[in-house]
């Protein structure tokens, strides 16, 4: 049982290229999210997703866009990078209760030079 | 705003007791989670409460006082495996959850 696997786990992007965070979970879960970690500072959610077909911004939205087409799936989009988004990205699903806990991705590592 | 504030760091000594105590200031209330994570790796999920009192899970207990907005997590019979960072997070009235950044436990043979 894979659980929730994101690709890639490391990359290094110049300012101004753009790159797609792909996130699948095979748990059957509705909802599904995606933080980034910096140091110092707790996770912050970028974008949400309550069901196929659905997205929502979270607190920290502005450079990125996500699709979610499929329910296994949410895609997190940089449009133009910039240094201000090197950070951790993790990617979580949950059951469709709110109050349900999250399973998280083991991360990607992103670099913006 | 919104706040949750842990200790950034806490050493202890393996087969010994420690507390992580998290407090909060959040837009609504609806449980408060506890996550360990290991240098490098995913965050995992290890406790939740929603009403006031202790919830025990092995070696691993949480306490939750919503009056007082405070939680803190105990863990006994230190080992060495449990040194990691330990998460606190709170989900507001919009079901969106508030995170702490996190307490680094370093635990000493």
């Amino acid at each position: 049982n894979a659980g929730v696997t994101q690709t890639p786990k490391f990359r290094v992007l110049k300012t101004g290229q753009s790159m797609t965070l792909l996130c699948a979970q095979d748990m059957n879960h509705e909802y599904m999210y995606w933080y980034r970690q910096d140091p110092g500072m707790g996770l912050r959610l970028i974008h949400y997703s309550v069901g196929e077909g659905t997205t929502a911004k979270g607190e920290v939205p502005d450079g990125y866009n996500v699709s979610r087409l499929k329910k296994q799936n949410f895609l997190l989009g940089l449009e133009s990078a910039a240094p201000s988004q090197t950070s951790v990205y993790f990617c979580a699903s949950s059951y469709g209760d709110s109050v349900q806990p999250q399973h998280f991705g083991d991360g990607t590592r992103l670099s913006i030079l | 705003g919104q706040n949750i504030d842990q200790p950034t760091e806490m050493t202890a000594t393996e087969g010994a007791i420690v507390q992580i105590n998290c407090t909060y200031q959040t837009s609504g209330f609806n449980g408060l989670f506890w996550y360990q994570q290991h240098a490098g790796e995913a965050p995992t999920f290890l406790s939740y409460n929603v009403l006031d009192g202790l919830e025990e899970k092995g070696r691993f207990s949480s306490f939750l006082s919503r009056s007082k907005g405070y939680s803190y997590l105990l863990l006994k019979e230190l080992q060495m495996k449990d040194s990691a960072s330990y998460l606190c997070a709170v989900m507001d009235s919009n079901y969106q959850l508030i995170w702490g950044a996190g307490t680094k436990l370093i635990i000493k043979p």
